[in-house]
């Protein structure tokens, strides 16, 4: 059974760069057959959709995030992680890591748990 | 920028039926958006979106058939039949804009009284 395990520091200083791992288990991150996405939601607010890598390295951003976010991945580790810079107070979130198929796009499954990620002086 | 637009809160009778919609800020949604319904709980920790709905209509594994999706006129639609009480949870769409891009609806928020 698919597993995805997000890992990374629970505190950011505000215009340091947020950067988290998602971990692989069960099946192998090269698959011609989906892309991994990172997902975040702030505190009582809805899902954000911030973007998705495919196992050749082809990214895609929300374009809100474009210009700060970059994501990337291992496949000698079965891992993809995200990069977000000049963070502030607002990106403040649980950022979660998540499978998508390459063919139904918007189709997420399985997630990880989720991590929170505070940014604070 | 494409907006995804759900209502905000809706109430059902326990055993009735509701729908949730989900629409674009412009244009239609149809099946070439791909749209997914996820289903968050309140109060469960962790709160991780459970996969209700994926391409339109297709229900995830382990997903009661009182839950199905749709297109009805130019929004997709997700609609519990025979609600339960532990169906009191926020429900987000997700559409699929193209160019590799997807958008989070603003997510429902359904009681159950």
């Amino acid at each position: 059974q698919l597993q995805l395990q997000e890992s990374g520091p629970g505190l950011v200083k505000p215009s340091e760069t947020l950067s988290l791992t998602c971990t692989v288990s069960g099946g192998s991150i090269r698959s011609s057959s989906f892309y991994w996405n990172w997902i975040r939601q702030p505190p009582g607010k809805g899902l954000e959709w911030i973007g998705k890598i495919y196992y050749s390295g082809t990214t895609y951003y929300n374009p809100s995030l474009k210009s700060r976010v970059t994501i990337s991945v291992d496949m000698s580790q079965n891992q993809f992680s995200l990069r977000l810079n000049s963070v502030t107070a607002a990106d403040t979130a649980v950022y979660y890591c998540a499978r998508g198929d390459y063919t139904v796009d918007s189709w997420f499954d399985p997630w990880g748990q989720g991590t929170l990620v505070t940014v604070s002086s | 920028q494409t907006v995804v637009t759900q209502g905000p809160s809706f109430s059902v009778s326990p055993g009735g039926t509701v729908t949730l919609t989900c629409g674009l800020s412009s244009g239609s949604v149809s099946t070439s958006n791909y749209p997914s319904w996820y289903q968050q709980t309140p109060g469960q920790t962790p709160r991780t979106p459970r996969t209700l709905i994926y391409n339109t209509n297709t229900r995830s594994s382990g997903v009661p058939d009182r839950f199905s999706g749709s297109i009805l006129g130019n929004q997709a639609a997700l609609t519990i039949t025979g609600a339960q009480a532990d169906d009191e949870s926020d429900y987000y769409c997700v559409i699929y804009l193209g160019g590799g891009i997807s958008v989070f609806g603003g997510g429902t928020k359904l009681t159950v009284l």
